[in-house]
């Protein structure tokens, strides 16, 4: 069945360091792939997503860039900000198969000034 | 729109007692979800429902009831709460299943306590 495989947090940086979460998938089909974020004590919000292999989602500095050949979704920021803690949630959604997401198991951010 | 809402915030119940977890959206969309958080699972699927009574089980469904009587409301009930249910329960909801519908909105979350 499909899976998604997010390292390990928590994830400590200082502010205006570089971030990359790794994200790996297992899928049949054509999934699209999607990063949540979860501040504290808050739901779920969609930060980006990707539909087709190559494609790029972006959104305030967050990039990821769906990679079929490695099924990966790795999410990069070039500069942090303490108000990029949360937890980060990678997913697919297949398109081929059951319309039900399946989400990694989450990787906690801490980014001190 | 109020987007998804989620009744109580939080709820401790004793072991044994029976209680409903309200969710409700305003975005017209079909498929909605209960998860549950728990440190180090991530968010595992409890029921959802791909439109008003058409409902199917999840990842974990044991000791939960849904029930769909409008596209605007899934409720979840536990029958018998157990400590094992002490978690963060979440609802979501989306429009539908292509590209550019398959977006899922969240609750804020019930942080229920079984003692």
């Amino acid at each position: 069945g499909d899976s998604v495989t997010q390292m390990e947090g928590p994830v400590t940086l200082s502010e205006e360091a570089c971030l990359t979460i790794n994200c790996t998938y297992t899928a049949t089909g054509y999934p699209s792939l999607f990063w949540y974020v979860q501040y504290p004590g808050e739901g779920l919000q969609l930060l980006l997503k990707a539909t087709k292999a190559d494609d790029k989602g972006s959104y305030k500095g967050f990039e990821a860039t769906y990679r079929k050949e490695t099924t990966s979704f790795h999410l990069e920021k070039g500069s942090v900000q303490v108000s990029d803690s949360a937890v980060y949630f990678c997913a697919l959604r297949n398109t081929g198969g059951s319309y039900i997401p399946t989400f990694g198991r989450g990787t906690s951010l801490i980014v001190h000034p | 729109n109020a987007g998804v809402t989620q009744t109580p915030k939080f709820q401790v119940l004793k072991t044994g007692q029976s209680m409903t977890l309200q969710c409700a959206q305003d975005m017209n969309h079909e498929y909605m979800s209960w998860y549950r958080q728990d440190p180090g699972m991530g968010l595992r699927l409890i029921h959802y429902s791909v439109g008003a009574g058409i409902t199917d089980q999840g990842e974990v469904p044991s000791g939960y009831n849904v029930s769909r009587s409008t596209t605007e409301d899934f409720p979840l009930r536990l029958l018998s709460a157990a400590p094992s249910q002490t978690s963060v329960y979440f609802c979501a909801s989306r429009m539908g299943t292509s590209g550019s519908t398959d977006t899922q909105y969240f609750g804020p979350g019930t942080r229920l306590t079984v003692l």
